[in-house]
């Protein structure tokens, strides 16, 4: 199975902020690479579908870039309902497989 | 606008099978389109995949999960389930049914997620 190592696991961030989040696939998945934004006790959002495609409703602020097997997750200036734990997932291949996680959390 | 629902129960004791339901509501589980989902998050965890079923029943597992697990389509009643056999405490977990179709292969919608503890 691909795996996603995703990095940091954690960060603290102000709002106003840029924020990076990484995403790395232990082999090449072409752009086949979603981010999700998940909050506490709710489901995950499609945020960012095929690598850089903005989710339905998802404010311009969020971007994501890459290809092959490193991805990058950008929020250009952090909001407050930006504070939440975001997934990458690969859909190249069968098993589909998301990264571990990283919580982005107030400073 | 599509919508989904998982039911089930809460507590299933260890050895015995886990069953889920999600229905769907706003759209038919026979659009060619669509795959139906079931993915679950451990607690304090991240996510896991563990299926995709096609409303012909053609089906796609993990590996990790293959010979516990039966996903079927019951377009009747516009549902899809899950069934998770010989389950441990391991198997604690929200379940989480989505479908894939807005974008090819990427989870969107998702349903709510429904708690199922796996103890005696």
């Amino acid at each position: 199975a691909i795996q996603l190592t995703q990095s940091p696991s954690s960060l603290s961030a102000s709002v106003g902020d840029r924020v990076t989040i990484s995403c790395r696939a232990s082999q090449d998945i072409s752009s086949a690479l979603a981010w999700y934004q998940q909050k506490p006790g709710k489901p995950p959002k499609l945020l960012i579908h095929d690598v850089s495609g903005l989710g339905g409703g998802v404010p311009s602020r969020f971007s994501g870039s890459g290809s092959g097997a490193d991805f990058t997750l950008t929020i250009s200036s952090l909001q407050p309902e930006d504070f939440a734990t975001y997934y990458c997932q690969q859909f190249r291949t069968y098993p589909f497989t998301f990264g571990g996680g990283t919580k982005v959390e107030i400073k | 606008q599509l919508q989904l629902q998982e039911s089930g129960p809460g507590l299933v004791q260890p050895s015995e099978t886990l069953p889920l339901t999600c229905t769907v509501s706003g759209g038919s589980i026979t659009n060619s389109k669509y795959y139906w989902v079931w993915i679950r998050q451990p607690p304090g965890k991240g996510l896991e995949w563990i299926g995709s079923v096609y409303y012909s029943g053609s089906t796609y597992y993990n590996p990790s999960f293959m010979s516990r697990l039966t996903i079927s389509v019951d377009t009747s009643k516009n549902q899809f389930s899950l069934k998770l056999k010989s389950v441990t405490a391991a198997d604690t977990a929200v379940y989480f049914c989505a479908s894939t179709g807005t974008y090819y292969d990427q989870f969107d919608p998702w349903g709510q997620g429904t708690l199922v503890t796996v103890s005696s």
